[in-house]
């Protein structure tokens, strides 16, 4: 499975869009990008995922450039209780496995 | 209803000590997987079931035993363990194996071995 690179911080003001940068330069034509995140102590939540095209939903937006070697989740209006770690995941690959391996994540703090 | 059930929450136990920590759903989920999560760390993969077959052992060691009874069951069997085994223990469920198919975790259980 492909590697991800993401920021290990960041901040966002309350009430303003959170957009997280995620790096998978050498993913394949058949890998997803998945998206979860994690509250202190609770399982992983799942966000949202996508093969090519932009994706949304009720919790955020998923957008994969063109090339797919990178994407950005945005949280379109950060709440406080959208604190967490973040981790952007990419999954398949010719094993299709269906792993799912996590990297270090992105600690967003959401600010008054 | 994405629920993935773990119990129990907390569970301490000796180095001596057997015990079992269980996981089920009603999803009608074929593939189930077991990861462990230290403090601060992300989650690291143990196990992956693919209809009630283990298809992934990440050089677990024995002293973890998963077990799948059904396919809405997963066991993950104690015994002899070190106090380095202490950590959050994860169980996480799927439609099947096919990467296009979202993963959802349960809040997990919380093993201190003293």
């Amino acid at each position: 499975d492909a590697k991800t690179t993401q920021p290990t911080s960041m901040d966002c003001a309350e009430g303003r869009a959170a957009n997280l940068p995620c790096n998978h330069s050498t993913i394949s034509g058949n890998e997803y990008v998945y998206w979860y995140r994690q509250i202190h102590s609770q399982g992983p939540q799942y966000i949202i995922h996508g093969l090519k095209n932009n994706e949304t939903n009720e919790m955020a937006s998923l957008i994969i450039t063109e090339d797919r070697k990178s994407s950005t989740l945005i949280l379109p209006h950060a709440t406080l209780r959208d604190t967490a770690v973040y981790y952007c995941i990419v999954r398949g690959g010719s094993s299709n496995t269906g792993k799912l391996i996590f990297g270090q994540g992105t600690t967003l703090q959401v600010k008054p | 209803d994405t629920e993935v059930t773990q119990t129990p929450k907390h569970l301490v136990m000796g180095m001596t000590n057997k015990k079992s920590l269980k996981c089920e759903q009603h999803m009608g989920h074929r593939a189930m997987y077991w990861y462990k999560q230290k403090a601060k760390k992300p989650p690291e993969l143990m196990f992956v079931y693919s209809y009630e077959k283990l298809s992934i052992n990440e050089s677990v060691p024995s002293r973890f035993s998963p077990e799948c009874p059904n396919s809405s069951l997963l066991n993950l069997h104690l015994h002899a363990l070190q106090p380095e085994d202490s950590a959050l223990y994860l169980c996480a469920s799927t439609l099947n194996r096919y990467s296009g198919n979202t993963i959802y975790f349960g809040e997990g259980s919380w093993l201190t071995v003293v």
